[in-house]
C-alpha cells in the first residue's frame, strides 16, 4: 500500500465548478500535511497547508481528519488557470515529504 | 533569481556513462533535499542535507548514486553507471530551519531531466 494515496483524475470540469479531492495516508505519525501544486513541466509548488480545524484561502478550502487519515481540498469557482496537477503531501516529522501520485484537474471554458 | 536553481536543464546520457547534477539552493537556507520523479508519479524523496551533513538516505538511493554538499551550500547528485531506469526528473529543494517553527517550507528548484539511452 501507497503510504499516499490519491485518484490520479484527470478531472474534467467546466469554468466555475466546484471540485473537489481527496487522498488518504497510512502513517498515523504524520505531522504536516500539505496540497502541492505542479504545472506540466514544472517544480511542484506548496498551494497550502492542512490544519486540523480546516483552513481557507480565497476559492481553496483544505480539511484533514486525522482519525480517518483523509485529507481534502475544495476548489471553488474554478478557473482555466486552475489547470495543472494537485499533489498530496505528508511530512512524518522528519522533513522528508511524502508525495501522492497527484490528480490531474482539467477545467475548461 | 534567488530561488533554487539546477544544472543541467536537461541531460541525455548513453546506458552506462556517469552523470553529474548540481543544485544551489536558497542562500540562507541550510537544508537541501533531492527528490526524483517518474512519469505520472509524485517526487520521491532520495536524500537530505542540514548544512555539510547527510541525514538521511532512502532506499532508493542505491550503491551507484552518491550525493554531496562539502561547504554547506550547493550540492552535487552523481549517477554512476547510469541504467534506462534512472531516467527521470531529478528535483532539488531547500529549506530554511527556523528556530521556533514546526515546519518550514520547502522550495523546489525546476529539476533536472535525465535520459539514459
Amino acid at each position: 500500500r501507497k503510504e499516499v494515496e490519491q485518484d490520479p483524475g484527470p478531472f474534467n470540469v467546466p469554468e466555475g465548478a466546484t471540485v473537489a479531492f481527496n487522498c488518504t495516508y497510512s502513517n498515523s505519525a504524520s505531522q504536516s500535511f500539505f496540497w502541492y501544486r505542479q504545472d506540466c513541466r514544472k517544480e511542484p509548488k506548496l498551494l497550502m497547508s492542512v490544519y486540523s480545524s480546516g483552513n481557507e484561502d480565497g476559492r481553496f478550502t483544505a480539511q484533514l481528519n486525522r482519525a480517518s487519515q483523509y485529507i481534502s481540498l475544495l476548489i471553488r469557482d474554478s478557473k482555466l488557470s486552475d489547470s495543472a496537477t494537485y499533489l498530496c503531501v505528508v511530512d512524518t516529522g522528519f522533513q522528508k515529504l511524502v508525495f501522492g501520485t497527484g490528480t490531474r484537474l482539467l477545467v475548461s471554458p | 533569481d534567488t530561488g533554487v536553481s539546477q544544472d543541467p536543464r536537461h541531460k541525455i546520457t548513453k546506458r552506462g556513462q556517469n552523470v553529474t547534477f548540481r543544485c544551489d539552493p536558497i542562500s540562507e537556507h541550510n537544508r537541501l533535499y533531492w527528490y526524483r520523479q517518474t512519469l505520472g508519479q509524485g517526487p520521491e524523496f532520495l536524500t537530505y542535507f542540514q548544512n555539510e551533513a547527510q541525514l538521511e538516505k532512502s532506499r532508493l538511493l542505491s550503491d551507484r548514486f552518491s550525493a554531496e554538499r562539502p561547504k554547506g551550500s550547493f550540492s552535487t547528485l552523481e549517477i554512476q553507471r547510469t541504467e534506462q531506469g534512472d531516467s527521470a526528473m531529478y528535483l532539488c529543494a531547500s529549506s530554511a530551519r527556523l528556530a521556533g517553527v514546526f515546519y518550514n517550507e520547502q522550495f523546489f528548484g525546476p529539476g533536472t531531466r535525465l535520459t539514459v539511452l
